[in-house]
């Protein structure tokens, strides 16, 4: 039973549209979230975390938000940029506990049309 | 440039052949990961390190082996490949409590098992 789940595999936006990619988990004792970008034949690569504490986190054009309720994340790419076309992979753990293992959604496939 | 390293890049494999997987962490990271991604399937958790001289089995053990060498150096074995065995896998390695940047990934290994 996947714990992460990303319902969109794929998504295209028109270059300084917004993109929103979308993450539903289902363990309630996941405490922190966080989104990373892959290219092809490339790792994965950090871009942005939030914390079970906080509703909101920006990093410039990147935002997360979190609906602990709904246990639903989502990221706000603003504008996007063909750049940005990637996957994109959300990603949940718990933080008590030595090992902080992650546990992955299936991600999303951005694409960005110049 | 710091990071981890992963060998080899692409490898293919008949069935039942034996191999492993290098990954070696400059940073000084206490605990590291073995990941696979398949198509639709995300990255799953095969076998972490929490610390030195301990290891654990992930969401997807069977059919590995691993080693903590030391505190650079996690291998994966594979003891007899099967085709369910072709995927992409990537090492990470963090250096404690989880942090804002979550894992650090390695480019990865591209097998292929005929």
């Amino acid at each position: 039973d996947q714990q992460v789940k990303q319902n969109s595999p794929s998504l295209s936006v028109q270059e300084g549209r917004i993109s929103i990619l979308n993450c539903d988990y289902t363990n309630s004792m996941f405490d922190y979230f966080l989104w990373y970008k892959k290219y092809p034949a490339e790792g994965p690569t950090f871009l942005i975390s939030i914390s079970s504490i906080k509703d909101k986190n920006e990093d410039g054009r990147f935002t997360v938000f979190l609906n602990k309720s709904a246990k639903h994340l989502s990221l706000h790419i603003v504008p996007s940029q063909p750049g940005d076309s990637a996957v994109y992979f959300c990603a949940a753990t718990s933080r008590d506990g030595a090992t902080n293992k992650l546990i992955f959604g299936s991600g999303t496939l951005l694409a960005v049309q110049p | 440039n710091a990071g981890v390293t992963q060998t080899p890049k692409f490898q293919v494999l008949k069935t039942g052949q034996s191999m492993t997987l290098q990954c070696a962490q400059d940073m000084n990271h206490n605990s590291m990961y073995w990941y696979r991604q398949d198509p639709g399937m995300g990255l799953r958790l095969i076998y972490y390190s929490a610390s030195e001289g301990t290891t654990d089995k992930g969401e997807v053990p069977n059919g590995y082996n691993v080693s903590r060498l030391n505190k650079r150096e996690f291998s994966l074995r594979l003891e007899s490949a099967a085709p369910s065995q072709t995927s992409v896998y990537f090492c990470a390695s963090r250096l404690g409590q989880l942090s804002g940047y979550g894992y650090t990934f390695g480019s990865g290994t591209r097998l292929t098992v005929v």
